[in-house]
């Protein structure tokens, strides 16, 4: 059972257009929200993270867009450029309760292809 | 390089060995992950360390699996009587603090083949 369900799998964007990337969820208990992007060989790498309690963050071209009610979050990337082809992982992690601190559950990813 | 490293990046085996993986976390980091990675899918959790304890288990870490994390410092991914279906990336990664909103840090991982 995918906790985070992430679409699309795969994605192709000329330069300088929005790459959108979206992500739901059903679990009320996950309350922090990762993006994390992977180069091939390469460990996971938090890219943005947002909370619920806001509906948008915006760090340079990288805005997270949040919908608590519809439990839903999208990744956009403005301006994309070809060295943001890689592999896209948003995430989920549950509210502070014990043991279950810190566990990240993943979507299955988004293949990222920028062309020049 | 002050990052997560984990050795070895590769393995290769035949299915029924036995082997191991090691992590190194960022220095001072209390908090120690596995996580495993299939292609085409998202790494999955695997088991949890806040210094030497391990405090939660994935259904995923079948009785063949143990990993350990003593003096709180690295840890170790022991896998017997490997199976076919055990060849995955193996990711770690560590984080500070109290928080469940401290970043967690990956490692490169290690791809393992089991043939």
């Amino acid at each position: 059972q995918q906790q985070v369900k992430q679409s699309p799998q795969s994605l192709i964007v000329q330069k300088g257009g929005i790459s959108i990337i979206n992500c739901a969820y059903e679990n009320t208990a996950f309350d922090y929200f990762p993006w994390y992007q992977q180069f091939p060989g390469k460990g996971p790498a938090l890219l943005i993270a947002i909370r619920p309690d806001v509906s948008e963050k915006k760090e340079g071209r990288f805005t997270i867009s949040f919908n608590k009610s519809a439990k839903q979050f999208s990744l956009h990337i403005m301006d994309s450029q070809p060295g943001d082809s890689a592999t896209y992982f948003c995430a989920a992690r549950l509210r502070d309760r014990g043991s279950t601190l810190g566990r990240l559950y993943f979507g299955r990813g988004t293949q990222l292809t920028v062309w020049p | 390089d002050t990052g997560v490293s984990q050795d070895p990046r590769h393995k290769i085996t035949k299915r029924g060995q036995n082997v191991t993986f090691r992590c190194d976390p960022i220095s001072e980091h209390n908090r120690l992950y596995w996580y495993r990675q299939t292609l085409g899918q998202g790494p999955e959790f695997l088991t949890y360390f806040q210094n030497e304890a391990q405090l939660e288990k994935s259904r995923l870490l079948s009785d063949r699996f143990s990993a350990e994390r003593p003096k709180g410092s690295f840890s170790t991914l022991e896998i017997q009587r490997t199976e076919q279906g055990d060849s995955a990336m193996y990711l770690c990664a560590s984080s500070w603090g109290d928080s469940a909103y401290n970043e967690q840090f990956f490692g490169p991982g290690t791809r393992l083949t089991v043939l």
